[in-house]
């Protein structure tokens, strides 16, 4: 079984604070991917990688930076935060970037003031 | 704009019955339908996928029903169980060329005992 794991589960910020949200996988897998989950919007795509140095766009990703230091580490980094990105953040991976299986950590409540 | 849709928001039935969860896409292009079981707390796991050759997929009480031609599959789970109570998401993705998994806004389903 894949593993996926998120830090912080939870975090309290302000308005304009700097957060930063990280992940690790341990299975090798080249591509990671940073989620964000809204009721009534489902999971959208915010940023991911398809390995240490590399970051692509995703759907929505306004707002925020990403980096992959290495293969297992995934960071998601809001520099000027907003209530607008108050949401439940996830983090994935998968082995290749094709259709196939999504891991996804078990999430980070973020809320900003 | 949602280009994966799922319906109903939230479904209760009861121990025994079948829940059927609806999803419609638009992008005919898709061919690769997962759907992914989501419990408080946790993040999201692959519970059962269907590609567009194919027009049902089963595994044990969970079936996908898949209509091509309406782009509309369904998800119904027989024999509910409480433990199955938790939020249901339809994805859908090309597998080929550039992937990416758009996800619906997921099905809250209750089941009572």
């Amino acid at each position: 079984e894949a593993a996926v794991t998120q830090s912080p589960r939870n975090k309290v910020t302000v308005t304009g604070g700097n957060v930063t949200l990280s992940c690790r996988q341990t299975n090798s897998h080249n591509y990671m991917y940073w989620y964000r989950q809204d009721t009534g919007h489902g999971l959208r795509l915010i940023h991911y990688s398809y390995g240490a140095g590399n970051l692509q766009i995703g759907d929505v990703p306004d707002g925020y930076k990403a980096t992959r230091t290495t293969q297992e580490d995934f960071f998601l980094l809001l520099e000027l935060a907003s209530p607008s990105q108050t949401s439940l953040y996830f983090c994935a991976s998968t082995p290749t970037g094709g259709a196939e299986t999504l891991y996804f950590g078990s999430g980070t409540r973020l809320t900003v003031l | 704009q949602q280009q994966v849709r799922q319906s109903p928001q939230s479904l209760t039935v009861w121990e025994g019955e079948t829940a059927i969860l609806n999803c419609s896409y638009e992008n005919s292009a898709f061919d690769y339908f997962p759907w992914y079981q989501q419990f408080p707390g946790e993040g999201p796991a692959l519970l059962i996928a269907i590609r567009s050759v194919s027009d049902k997929k089963e595994d044990g009480r969970f079936t996908i029903f898949f209509n091509k031609r309406e782009k509309k599959l369904s998800l119904h789970i027989t024999d509910s169980q409480p433990g199955d109570s938790a939020t249901y998401f339809c994805a859908a993705s090309r597998s080929s060329g550039s992937w990416q998994l758009i996800f619906g806004s997921g099905t809250q389903l209750t089941v009572m005992p």
